[in-house]
């Protein structure tokens, strides 16, 4: 149980094109779910807090303009990058949160965003 | 706030022997820890976790850590490693009240077990 997905897994996209990362939780209803980006060799940041029906909380420093989140239902959480550029070629991690349970985290495989 | 320091960025060892990699946080707050791993391209799987009972915490794997209050340390072990343990190991706490449940990571440590 506790599986979270994303999709793609991978994309390449041209500068200047918008791209579309969902984040899924299958088997468990996620009020919460969480984005983050991971450079290489890095750790992940967390960009945002998305909890469904309801604007996502952005962490200070990413532009909410850029990064578009919505949380849909409480299953489907999406991440889209607006007019993308090489700077934001990186990888993109979400988490979902089951409802009831604060001290979980589950995270989906992640999203290698490739921007040319 | 808190903050996650994870001292050693690589940590070298030999198939079969012990493994300690260190964790140490600071925070205002009472806190939950965690332990994940990650295998390249892939997201983060947790390992262990420690709430509350217990500062020795069994996790999958043949991990354990042991939660130390006074030292603010979580420190991970495992007693004998093996090749499929390679990997980038992340400390990670979020409070237990406030703070919308966010996870704040450590640096995290590459774990590379040689023969």
């Amino acid at each position: 149980g506790a599986v979270v997905s994303q999709h793609p897994s991978w994309v390449i996209c041209k500068s200047g094109t918008s791209v579309k990362i969902e984040c899924r939780s299958l088997d468990f209803q996620a009020t919460t779910m969480f984005w983050y980006r991971q450079f290489p060799k890095q750790s992940l940041m967390l960009m945002a807090t998305s909890n469904e029906g309801s604007k996502a909380t952005y962490e200070q420093g990413v532009e909410k303009d850029k990064f578009l989140i919505n949380h849909a239902s409480l299953t489907l959480s999406t991440l889209t990058v607006t007019s993308a550029h090489p700077e934001d070629s990186s990888f993109y991690i979400c988490s979902a949160r089951p409802a009831g349970v604060p001290s979980e985290q589950y995270f989906g495989p992640g999203t290698r965003l490739t921007v040319t | 706030a808190q903050s996650v320091t994870q001292l050693d960025s690589q940590v070298p060892v030999f198939e079969e022997a012990p493994v300690e990699l260190r964790c140490n946080y600071s925070s205002s707050v009472s806190v939950y820890l965690f332990w994940y791993v990650q295998y390249p391209n892939q997201g983060l799987q947790l390992l262990l976790k420690y709430l509350s009972g217990s500062t020795l915490v069994k996790g999958i794997n043949g991990f354990e850590a042991e939660f130390n209050k006074s030292q603010t340390s979580f420190h991970l072990r495992k007693p004998s490693v093996h090749i499929s343990d390679t990997a980038e190991y992340f400390c990670a706490v979020t409070p237990i009240t406030g703070g919308g449940n966010k996870l704040t990571f450590g640096t995290g440590t590459q774990l590379k077990v040689e023969l």
